[in-house]
């Protein structure tokens, strides 16, 4: 089992839509959790943490949920500009394992 | 400030050949990593160094592979005697020990092996 899975997608949504997607981490000690966003051909760039009460940074809002050992990303008012693939990464013992990304297309 | 730095941007090499990435870290973070990107493919975590010393080694996939970091700065990933499935990008993120573990990366050297 990976250590960290991923829905690939990808999800197509209209502008305006909201799109939610899950990931989930197999290490019950895992400390830390964050979600990226990489763009095609870029560089993976930090786009929130994931704090146990969870926590919204504008239109994105982030779960964790330790007992079911997943985390969520929730984006809200979609725009083109958030197409994108997203990452999870879980932190464990030094450095953080990535899943394999779920893509997300907005379309007009 | 300055982000994370790597050099070359691009390298098209024949196989059998040796090559050497270069990252240079955000100034002041002492830890450093290095991923592999294949195409399509999730990250592959590589190594890890804390200053100069690399106390996580276990995912490089060969000992083709190496690393070495100087005066807790700059590192560099050489592969010896590359093979076609070496193809892919590697990335290097750094972070600051202050932070809830956070990486920040660079823009990767993507390689291609022909």
């Amino acid at each position: 089992r990976k250590e960290v899975e991923q829905d690939p997608g990808p999800f197509n949504v209209p502008e305006g839509a909201t799109v939610a997607f899950n990931c989930t981490y197999s290490n019950s000690a895992s400390q830390s959790f964050f979600w990226y966003r990489q763009d095609c051909r870029k560089e993976p760039k930090l786009l929130m943490s994931v704090y146990s009460s969870g926590n919204e940074d504008g239109r994105f809002t982030a779960q964790l949920n330790r007992a079911s050992q997943y985390i969520s990303l929730l984006i809200r008012d979609s725009k083109l500009s958030d197409s994108a693939t997203y990452l999870c990464a879980v932190f464990n013992d030094y450095k953080l394992s990535f899943g394999a990304g779920t893509t997300v297309t907005v379309r007009a | 400030g300055a982000g994370v730095s790597q050099s070359p941007s691009n390298k098209v090499t024949e196989k059998g050949k040796d090559v050497e990435l270069r990252c240079d870290p955000i100034s002041g973070h002492t830890a450093l990593y290095w991923y592999r990107q294949s195409l399509g493919q999730g990250l592959e975590f590589l190594i890890y160094f804390q200053g100069n010393s690399a106390p996580d080694k276990s995912g490089l996939p060969s000992d083709r592979f190496s690393a070495e970091r100087t005066g807790g700065s700059v590192s560099t990933l050489t592969i010896q005697r590359t093979q076609q499935e070496d193809s892919a990008v590697y990335l290097c993120a750094s972070r600051d020990p202050g932070t809830q573990w956070e990486q920040y990366f660079g823009p990767g050297t993507r390689l291609t092996v022909t």
